[in-house]
């Protein structure tokens, strides 16, 4: 069973700080994706990256896929109230199959 | 293009009556997954179709759920008897070559 575990689960922080989030697994993906969701909606991408070492900016967001593409980290610089949410990790199989992680859940406090 | 349509958006419902959830993919996308999420378990992947056909339904939790995709632009998850501990948020999603995009979900509540 392929398995993704993001840590931290939970983050508070104050507005203008920087956050690392992480997504570990055992097995190897075709490519993984990062989402974010908000109250009452479904989660929205963000990302894919696909080749191993990969890294891709979205403004403040940073994302980064491992070398041997089982883990990847998403880095924010000075979070910004607007970027309260959850993100989620995803992992995408070969025959197509996505699997999420259990979430971390963001609150930035202006 | 509209997005992903589900139906209902809330459901709410007694022990062992029978629930039916709908869902409206993207026109052209050629895969559909449906989702439950609760906080406890997360978002957890329940079956996938591929061209209409089920391809992984290892997710499925037990008989009591089953899912049909008659066609490329519907599908159904069904609950049959539904129990309390099926309350959750159900997500539709469907994508093309990599993005999944998803609906807004139905809300299920069962008393």
């Amino acid at each position: 069973t392929q398995l993704l575990e993001q840590s931290p689960q939970f983050l508070s922080i104050q507005e203008g700080e920087n956050l690392t989030v992480y997504c570990n697994s055992s097995s190897v993906f075709s490519s993984l994706q990062w989402y974010r969701q908000e109250p009452g909606e479904g989660p929205v991408l963000l990302v894919t990256v696909v080749t191993g070492g990969e890294v891709k900016k979205l403004k403040r967001l940073t994302f980064q896929f491992g070398d041997a593409r089982k883990d990847s980290s998403l880095h924010i610089t000075a979070a910004q109230p607007g970027d309260t949410g959850l993100y989620l990790c995803a992992g995408v199989s070969p025959k197509g199959k996505l699997i999420f992680g259990q979430g971390t859940e963001l609150s930035v406090k202006p | 293009d509209a997005g992903v349509i589900q139906s209902p958006r809330h459901e709410v419902t007694e022990m062992g009556q029978e629930v039916t959830l709908r869902c409206k993919p993207i026109s052209g996308h050629n895969s559909l997954f449906w989702y439950r999420q609760t906080m406890m378990r997360g978002l957890e992947l329940l079956i996938y179709f591929n061209n209409n056909v089920p391809i992984d339904d290892s997710g499925m939790p037990e008989d009591r759920f089953s899912a049909k995709m008659p066609n490329a632009s519907f599908s159904t998850l069904k609950i049959q008897p539904s129990e309390p501990r099926d309350s959750a948020v159900y997500f539709c999603a469907s994508s093309l070559i990599a993005e999944a995009f998803f609906g807004q979900g139905t809300r299920l509540t069962v008393v």
